[in-house]
């Protein structure tokens, strides 16, 4: 079993939709939660980080953190055309491992 | 400019013949990666460096090597290159691991192993 998981998608969804993307984890040393982005042959760039249960807000993105059951999941409202990419959860140990989802690739349709 | 560079972009080698993918940042990190990226598998840590002289084993680290001897550089090297090497190679940098607020990624490594 993973150690990460993460809705494998493809999503499709109209502009100006609320897009949910999910992960969960089980290894209870995870410490830092994180979403990126990634589009086509480029690499990923950090949307969003956080490191405690609750929810962080930063423009229409909202990340969720549930330590308790172990579920991470990523908010986007007023979607555009422009947040058609690959969305990755990551989560790291404190030592430094680094735990990467499978990623849900994202479409927004005009 | 901030950056992480690569080299090389792209590279076609054959099984057995050694290799060595460099990275290199410019913004005094102490954490390094490095990662592969497969289809349908997502980012895997290959190893990772805390600091000069500190590197550990990520998820896969079987078949690869790194060294990190100064801070600004992290080769990734391929002693005995195998065909299921063949993948897209990420380096990225942050301040400490503690702050991966600030991860950068490199532009990526395309390897084809034949």
């Amino acid at each position: 079993q993973k150690e990460v998981e993460q809705d494998p998608g493809p999503l499709s969804v109209p502009e100006g939709a609320i897009v949910s993307l999910n992960c969960t984890y089980s290894n209870s040393a995870f410490q830092y939660f994180m979403w990126y982005r990634q589009y086509s042959r480029k690499g990923p760039e950090l949307l969003m980080y956080t490191y405690s249960s609750g929810n962080k807000e930063d423009g229409r993105f909202t990340a969720q953190v549930d330590k308790s059951s172990k579920y991470i999941s990523l908010f986007i409202r007023d979607s555009q055309p422009s947040d058609s990419a690959t969305y990755l959860c990551a989560i790291n140990t404190n030592a430094g491992k680094s735990t990467f989802g499978d990623g849900t690739t994202l479409t927004v349709k005009p | 400019e901030a950056q992480v560079t690569q080299n090389p972009r792209y590279l076609i080698t054959v099984t057995g013949k050694k290799l060595t993918v460099t990275c290199s940042q410019n913004m005094n990190h102490e954490y390094m990666s490095w990662y592969r990226q497969d289809p349908g598998l997502g980012l895997r840590q290959i190893y990772y460096s805390m600091n000069v002289e500190v590197t550990d084993k990520g998820d896969v680290p079987e078949g690869y090597k790194v060294s990190r001897k100064e801070k600004r550089n992290f080769p990734l090297i391929l002693e005995s290159p195998s065909p299921n090497q063949t993948s897209l190679y990420f380096c990225a940098s942050s301040l400490s691991q503690g702050f991966q607020e600030t991860q950068y990624f490199g532009p990526g490594t395309r390897l084809l192993v034949l």
